[in-house]
């Protein structure tokens, strides 16, 4: 079974852009999670999708948003990005819920 | 809000030595989960343990839960250079509520 793959792999961009990452989860996987991941924060949970309806959402500002797909693809998007937002992007997926999730090699963006 | 302290927050060992990692909360949990993630790479899970006071081992890893299902401890034994990574803990809450991380003990193993 092919794992959790994330696109771009690597992003830079400049303060004020918007930048769209993209998540395939493992084939018959229905849940997936978004994670922010910087060395002084460690892994936040941004929000979590299941079956195309955001089932939880973490403390990030309106600027975060993501949506999923009905072949249960997920999309997350960040608008008028911030320097702060440079970090590493994690993608999970779990055939249910957040038991036993299985995390992507992640997107690592860095606003200039 | 649910929290995880795990500690120590930086760890350097020399090969062959014993070392013990913990991860503790005033919360109670439904299962722990154990994450070892390599730079460039996302984390992988190596354990869940779910019932209060249960042991699970992996090879040189040693997993326990606490009776209360509050605290957790991963022990390794004759550490390798191959063990060196950021080790994390997660905590599932009840109901579909999302994990809860730890923010890592950074392990790394000398030759």
């Amino acid at each position: 079974k092919a794992g959790v793959t994330q696109t771009p792999r690597y992003l830079i961009k400049t303060r004020g852009q918007q930048v769209t990452l993209s998540c395939s989860p493992i084939s018959g996987h229905r849940s997936v999670s978004w994670y922010q991941q910087t060395p002084g924060q460690g892994l936040q949970f941004l929000f979590e999708y299941f079956s195309e309806t955001q089932r939880n959402k973490g403390n990030f500002p309106g600027r975060f948003s993501g949506r999923q797909f009905s072949n249960s693809r997920s999309e997350m998007n960040v608008s008028t990005l911030e320097l702060g937002d440079s970090a590493l992007y994690l993608c999970a997926s779990s055939s249910t819920g957040p038991e036993t999730q299985y995390f992507g090699p992640g997107t690592r963006l860095l606003v200039l | 809000t649910q929290l995880l302290e795990q500690s120590p927050q930086f760890l350097s060992i020399q090969e062959g030595e014993n070392l013990t990692v913990y991860c503790n909360s005033s919360s109670v949990f439904s299962s722990l989960q154990w994450y070892r993630q390599e730079p460039g790479e996302g984390p992988v899970l190596l354990v869940t343990v779910v019932t209060g006071g249960e042991v699970k081992k992996l090879k040189r890893l040693t997993f326990q839960f606490g009776d209360a299902r509050k605290d957790s401890s991963l022990h390794i034994t004759a550490a390798q250079t191959g063990d060196t990574g950021l080790y994390l803990c997660a905590g599932e809450g009840s109901g579909n509520t999302p994990l809860v991380f730890g923010k890592g003990t950074r392990l790394s193993v000398i030759a």
